[in-house]
């Protein structure tokens, strides 16, 4: 049971280039989430996606693009990388209910220059 | 607008010692508030959660929290502190809105001083 896994755990990347992160679950949850974290401002919701089938903007989604593939997995897509979006990016899911903490992917540390 | 204040950047405490790590929160409805810990180069790992029931809520590595509705305040308390809590500890609510959305504070760095 690998819970929630991330890949690449490292990237640079120059202005104008594109990259997807690709996230995928283990435990049959309905919830997913990107978020980023940048120093002193905590975590920030980028898009989410409630269910299998559905995504919806969180407070950041300028710049970035998602994808449900299926109920384990969950990408997000830099279509234009830009120096501001220099941030370790978080995978995370929930089961939606009942139980509603989140589990957290180990993340991916990405450099634009 | 809903939101989590965690209003220490940083906490020291001597080993030994109890430790306390404030949030407060604003929202509209009954929360669901949530604890996580973040260690170095690592992702975030769930604490503790309080969604209904008794106010004082009891989670991993021997930590707790105290729901207080009138102050809207969630707590994280530890009675006698380890060097090895030190870490980065974040606070978080779940919207109440209707949305699957969670609100993070901006976290709480947790240096314990042998």
């Amino acid at each position: 049971n690998a819970g929630v896994t991330q890949t690449p755990k490292f990237q640079v990347l120059k202005t104008g280039q594109s990259m997807t992160l690709q996230c995928a679950q283990d435990m049959n949850h309905n919830s997913m989430y990107w978020y980023r974290q940048d120093p002193g401002m905590g975590l920030r919701l980028i898009y989410y996606s409630a269910s299998e089938g559905t995504t919806d903007k969180g407070e950041v989604p300028n710049g970035y693009n998602v994808s449900r593939l299926n109920k384990r997995e969950f990408s997000l897509r830099l279509e234009s990388a830009a120096p501001s979006q220099t941030s370790v990016y978080f995978c995370a899911s929930s089961e939606g209910s009942a139980r509603y903490e989140q589990y957290f992917g180990p993340g991916t540390r990405l450099t634009v220059t | 607008a809903q939101s989590v204040a965690q209003p220490e950047d940083q906490v020291n405490v001597a080993e030994g010692n109890p430790l306390t790590v404030k949030c407060t929160y604003s929202v509209s409805g009954n929360p669901y508030l949530f604890w996580y810990v973040q260690y170095p180069n690592r992702g975030l790992q769930f604490l503790l959660k309080y969604i209904t029931g008794d106010n004082l809520v009891k989670g991993s590595y021997g930590f707790e929290a105290e729901f207080n509705k009138s102050q809207t305040s969630f707590h994280l308390k530890k009675p006698s502190a380890l060097v090895s809590d030190s870490a980065l500890y974040f606070c978080a609510v779940r919207d109440t809105g209707g949305t699957y959305k969670y609100i993070f504070g901006t976290g709480t760095r947790l240096k314990v001083l042998a």
